[in-house]
């Protein structure tokens, strides 16, 4: 059972362009959703990260937002640079100190 | 920042040998620590979870025998891939939790060590 769904599985980008990726988890306990970039031969980056008792959260050009009812949360990507082609992966987790659960991820390719 | 350490970054072995990867977090300590395998263009599959002093936790499916974790110190676990064969083949990643973890704070993951097995 896959807990964190995540699409696209690809996208393609014009540069300067927004990028949006979205998530959608089953597991009500979950109260931490962190969002990771990852290049190829390198392992994953934490890119930013939400808690649910915020709707949105930017840091410089990303965004994530968040819809506690929907039990939805998508990664934005404002200016999309050919640098910000990788692999992103949303994930979800609770305090309790369970493991990560990582969608399938996304790659992104930016073309100028 | 917070910075996990994995080495080697690449290994070619022979088949039947075993493959020992380190993971050490350098300027925290670390009570959880976790090993993921990812295939190529797949995501980040969880194969155990280990605490300092305590024996690892597996994921279903994974070999215990085959895949030996250890997590000795409070910067330091290991992973031993026993009688490596062509099937293991594959990138291994670790990651790590500082002591305290409330889950408000970043895990932090290693650069991942590539294991081929001819």
């Amino acid at each position: 059972q896959q807990q964190v769904k995540q699409s696209p599985q690809s996208l393609i980008v014009q540069k300067g362009g927004i990028s949006i990726i979205n998530c959608a988890y089953e597991n009500t306990a979950f109260d931490y959703f962190p969002w990771y970039q990852q290049f190829p031969g390198k392992g994953p980056a934490l890119l930013i990260a939400i808690r649910p008792d915020v709707s949105e959260k930017k840091e410089g050009r990303f965004t994530i937002s968040f819809n506690k009812s929907a039990k939805q949360f998508s990664l934005h990507i404002m200016d999309s640079q050919p640098g910000d082609s990788a692999t992103y992966f949303c994930a979800a987790t609770n305090s309790g100190n369970t493991p990560l659960v990582f969608g399938k991820g996304t790659r992104l390719s930016v073309i100028a | 920042g917070a910075v996990v350490s994995q080495h080697p970054s690449w290994v070619i072995c022979k088949s039947g040998t075993s493959v020992k990867i380190e993971c050490r977090s350098l300027d925290f300590q670390a009570t959880t620590m976790f090993w993921y395998r990812q295939f190529p263009k797949q995501s980040l599959m969880l194969m155990a979870t280990s605490n300092e002093g305590s024996k690892a936790t597996y994921e279903q499916g994974v070999e215990k025998d085959k895949f030996l974790i250890n997590h000795a110190s409070l910067t330091l676990s290991t992973l031993t891939v026993t009688s490596a064969h062509p099937e293991d083949s594959s990138f291994y990643i670790c990651s790590a939790r500082d002591r305290g973890w409330t889950g408000n704070q970043p895990q932090h993951f290693g650069d991942g060590t590539r294991l081929s097995i001819l």
